[in-house]
């Protein structure tokens, strides 16, 4: 009964492959959003949705691209993954934006 | 630009002592301030926030202490455990922002 689940946990991939990770939350929440942790440990927001629309690009590489099929998932799919983009992304959603919110266990992306 | 900045990167405390991280934002719209906590291998997880027309917050062992003049708010830990040893970021965001802006984060230590 995990609140804010995203797959896979680990992905390991060369350069220039095509990857997708996947989020779901069952917490009813309106608005979900990709956040990236570099290798220092800093928080970006990626991208944000509110009712299945994009509401935020933070001048994010057009290579990324989330898709939204429905208000419970949000799945992020990049293209020609380069080194830099080997971070750790996290999932989250909220009710509303200045309501908590909960974060998906993160998934280590690694590329080489 | 940094619009939340964290105070220390790290930091060491004793078993029993109070642990402090300060955080000063720049953007007056700022009306959500929250803490969250984050373990190894885990997302982050809220705990405890605080809005501007209060000063002081308090939830067990932590107390949100907000300065809205010098827009600067800190997080206290009492009795500092072990078990406390983890990053903490604090973060703010605005009424229709969609996102959460983090400061840098806090690499907190409690020595048994």
């Amino acid at each position: 009964d995990t609140a804010v689940s995203q797959t896979p946990k680990y992905l390991v991939t060369q350069m220039g492959n095509d990857k997708s990770i996947k989020c779901e939350q069952n917490l009813g929440h309106d608005t979900m959003y990709w956040y990236k942790q570099d290798s220092k440990k800093f928080l970006k927001i990626m991208f944000s949705y509110n009712n299945k629309e994009l509401i935020i690009n933070e001048t994010v590489p057009n290579r990324f691209s989330p898709k939204s099929p429905d208000k419970a998932h949000l799945n992020l799919h990049i293209n020609s993954l380069e080194l830099g983009d080997s971070a750790v992304y996290f999932c989250a959603s909220s009710l509303g934006v200045s309501t908590e919110a909960f974060f998906g266990q993160g998934t280590r992306l690694t590329v080489v | 630009q940094q619009q939340v900045k964290q105070s220390p990167q790290s930091l060491i405390v004793q078993k029993g002592g109070i642990s402090i991280i300060n955080c000063a934002y720049e953007n007056t719209a700022f009306d959500y301030f929250p803490w969250y906590q984050q373990f190894p291998g885990k997302g982050p997880a809220l705990l405890i926030a605080i809005r501007p027309d209060v000063s002081e917050k308090k939830e067990g062992r932590f107390t949100i202490s907000f300065n809205k003049s010098a827009k600067q708010f800190s997080l206290h830990i009492m009795d500092s455990q072990p078990g406390d040893s983890a990053t903490y970021f604090c973060a703010a965001s605005k009424a229709g922002a969609q996102k959460l802006v983090f400061g840098q984060g806090t690499r907190l230590t409690i020595n048994p």
